[in-house]
C-alpha cells in the first residue's frame, strides 16, 4: 500500500459525458501527478500541482483539467468523453518536487468510455 | 514521438537465472532515470534509479546500468524470482522538467 488512494476505481460512462476522478496524495506529500495509460502504453504525464499551484504540465488534452485543493487532494476532471479516452488513470504523489523524488502511486482509476 | 523506449514488450526467466530488461531513450538532456514495477491492479511501485553521473546503481538483486554514449540503460534482476513477474516500465526526466517520460513497459515472467 502505497499510501495514495484514487477513487472510483472503475468508472463506465458515455461519449459526451463528464467525470471527476480524486486523489489523496500520501500523508505529507505536497506534489501531486496525474498520469495516463491507456491499452499498451506507457504511463503519460499529463499534469503536476505542488501545493495547490500548476507545476508542470504534459500531453494534457483542453477537454482535461485538474486542480489541487488545499487539504492537498486532487481532482482530474475529464469532459466531453471520447471512446479514446478509455484509459488507467494513475495519481502519484511525492514530498517535494524534484523529478529525483520518488513518486508514489496509486491503484489508478480504470475508466471505460461507451 | 517516443523518447523511452522498452523494445520487447515481453520476457520469460526460469527462476535462479539473470532477467535483463533494456531501455533506450532519445534525449541527451535526460539525467535520471528509474525503473518501476507494476503488479495487476496495482499503481507501479519504485525499484532502482540512477543518475547521469553514474554508470551503475545496485540494490541488493537489482541493479541498474546506464550507456550514456548508447542512451541505453539495462536493469538486471539476478537471482529472478517467481514474485519478480510483474511489468517493468523505466523512466527519464530532465533536471527541472518536474516530469517523467516513460516507456512502454515489458512484461516479465520468471518461470518456476
Amino acid at each position: 500500500d502505497s499510501g495514495v488512494t484514487q477513487t472510483p476505481k472503475h468508472l463506465i460512462t458515455a461519449t459526451g459525458q463528464r467525470v471527476t476522478l480524486r486523489c489523496s496524495p500520501r500523508s505529507g506529500d505536497l506534489s501531486v501527478y496525474w498520469y495516463q495509460q491507456s491499452l499498451d502504453q506507457g504511463l503519460q504525464f499529463l499534469i503536476q500541482y505542488y501545493n495547490g499551484e500548476e507545476r508542470a504540465k504534459g500531453n494534457i488534452l483542453e477537454r482535461f483539467s485538474a486542480q489541487q485543493f488545499p487539504d492537498l487532494h486532487s481532482e482530474l476532471n475529464l469532459s466531453s468523453l471520447e471512446l479514446g479516452d478509455s484509459a488507467l488513470y494513475f495519481c502519484a504523489s511525492s514530498l517535494w518536487t524534484s523529478p529525483q523524488e520518488t513518486q508514489y502511486f496509486g491503484p489508478g482509476t480504470r475508466l471505460l468510455v461507451l | 514521438d517516443q523518447q523511452v523506449k522498452q523494445n520487447s514488450p515481453s520476457l520469460s526467466v526460469q527462476e535462479g537465472r539473470i532477467s535483463i530488461l533494456n531501455c533506450d531513450y532519445t534525449n541527451s538532456m535526460f539525467d535520471y532515470f528509474l525503473w518501476y514495477k507494476k503488479y495487476p491492479a496495482e499503481g507501479p511501485t519504485f525499484l532502482i534509479s540512477i543518475s547521469s553521473i553514474k554508470d551503475k546503481n545496485e540494490d541488493g538483486r537489482f541493479t541498474v546500468f546506464l550507456n550514456k554514449s548508447a542512451k541505453h540503460l539495462s536493469l538486471h534482476i539476478v537471482p529472478s524470482q517467481p514474485g519478480d513477474s510483474a511489468v517493468y516500465f523505466c523512466a527519464a526526466s530532465v533536471s527541472g522538467t518536474y516530469k517523467y517520460i516513460f516507456g512502454t513497459g515489458t512484461r516479465l515472467k520468471v518461470l518456476a
